[in-house]
C-alpha cells in the first residue's frame, strides 16, 4: 500500500472549514484514499473514501487531485467535537479491502 | 453498521502474567482484526482473525506472544502473554461487514498497563 504524508497538527476555529491535506504521491491506479479519525479515548471512526472523483457525505467532503497524488478532507463547519487525530490511508484492493495501515495522522484542534 | 464491544475496558497487570481481551460484534463478520496502539502512537495491526482458521500475524508479532481465538462469526479473543511493561498499550479490535463494505468498525479499545 502507498505511503501517506500528513502535517502533524492543525488548528481550526469553531464554525470554520477545516481542510486537512494528505500527500500520497506513490498511489497506484487502483488504490483508494480513506479517511478515519480517532477522538480521544475512542476507537477510530470511518469518515469517507474515494478513488478518483470527489466525494461528499454527511460528515465531510473529500477532494482528490486529478493526478491523485494528494487529497484534502474538508469538514465544512468544524465543531469542538471534531477535535481528533485524522488519518489518511491508502488502501489497495489487492488485499481485499481488509488491511488498514495507519500513519501518524494529523491532530486537529478545534477551538472556540 | 456494526457495534463492537470489548472487555475489559482497562486493566492493570503484573509482569509475567497474561491477559485475555474479548471482542464481541453485533453482526456476523468474516474478518476480525486486532491492533495495538502504544502510548502517543498510531495503530499497528497485530493480526487478522478468520473464523475457522489460524490467525494471520503481521511482521513483528508472533502467536506465542499474542494467541488469538475466533470460535464463531461474532467473537474473538486476543491474549497478551507473559506481559512486560513494554506491552502497555491500547488494544483494539475491528471488523468489516463484508468484502463489498468499505468501512471498518472499531471497538472502544482495552487500555492495558503492565507494572
Amino acid at each position: 500500500d502507498a505511503k501517506t504524508t500528513q502535517p502533524p497538527s492543525m488548528d481550526c476555529a469553531e464554525g470554520r472549514a477545516a481542510n486537512l491535506p494528505c500527500n500520497h504521491s506513490t498511489i497506484s491506479g487502483n488504490e483508494y484514499v480513506y479517511w478515519y479519525r480517532q477522538i480521544h479515548s475512542q476507537g477510530p471512526q470511518y469518515i469517507i473514501h474515494g478513488l478518483k472523483n470527489n466525494e461528499t457525505n454527511e460528515m465531510a467532503s473529500l477532494i482528490i487531485t486529478e493526478d491523485r497524488k494528494s487529497s484534502t478532507l474538508i469538514l465544512p463547519h468544524a465543531t469542538l467535537r471534531d477535535t481528533a487525530v485524522y488519518y489518511c490511508i491508502v488502501r489497495s484492493p489487492n488485499t481485499g479491502f481488509q488491511k488498514l495501515v495507519f500513519g501518524t495522522g494529523t491532530r486537529l484542534l478545534v477551538s472556540p | 453498521s456494526a457495534v463492537i464491544s470489548q472487555k475489559p475496558s482497562r486493566d492493570i497487570c503484573q509482569r509475567g502474567t497474561s491477559l485475555t481481551i474479548q471482542c464481541q460484534v453485533d453482526s456476523q463478520v468474516t474478518m476480525m482484526f486486532w491492533y495495538r496502539q502504544q502510548p502517543g502512537q498510531s495503530l499497528t495491526l497485530i493480526a487478522t482473525a478468520n473464523q475457522g482458521s489460524e490467525a494471520t500475524y503481521e511482521s513483528g508479532f508472533v502467536i506465542d506472544k499474542f494467541p488469538i481465538s475466533r470460535p464463531n462469526l461474532t467473537f474473538s479473543t486476543l491474549t497478551v502473554s507473559n506481559m512486560s511493561p513494554e506491552d502497555s498499550s491500547i488494544y483494539l479490535c475491528s471488523s468489516e461487514l463484508g468484502a463489498q463494505n468499505n468501512e471498518q468498525f472499531f471497538g472502544p479499545g482495552t487500555r492495558l498497563t503492565v507494572l
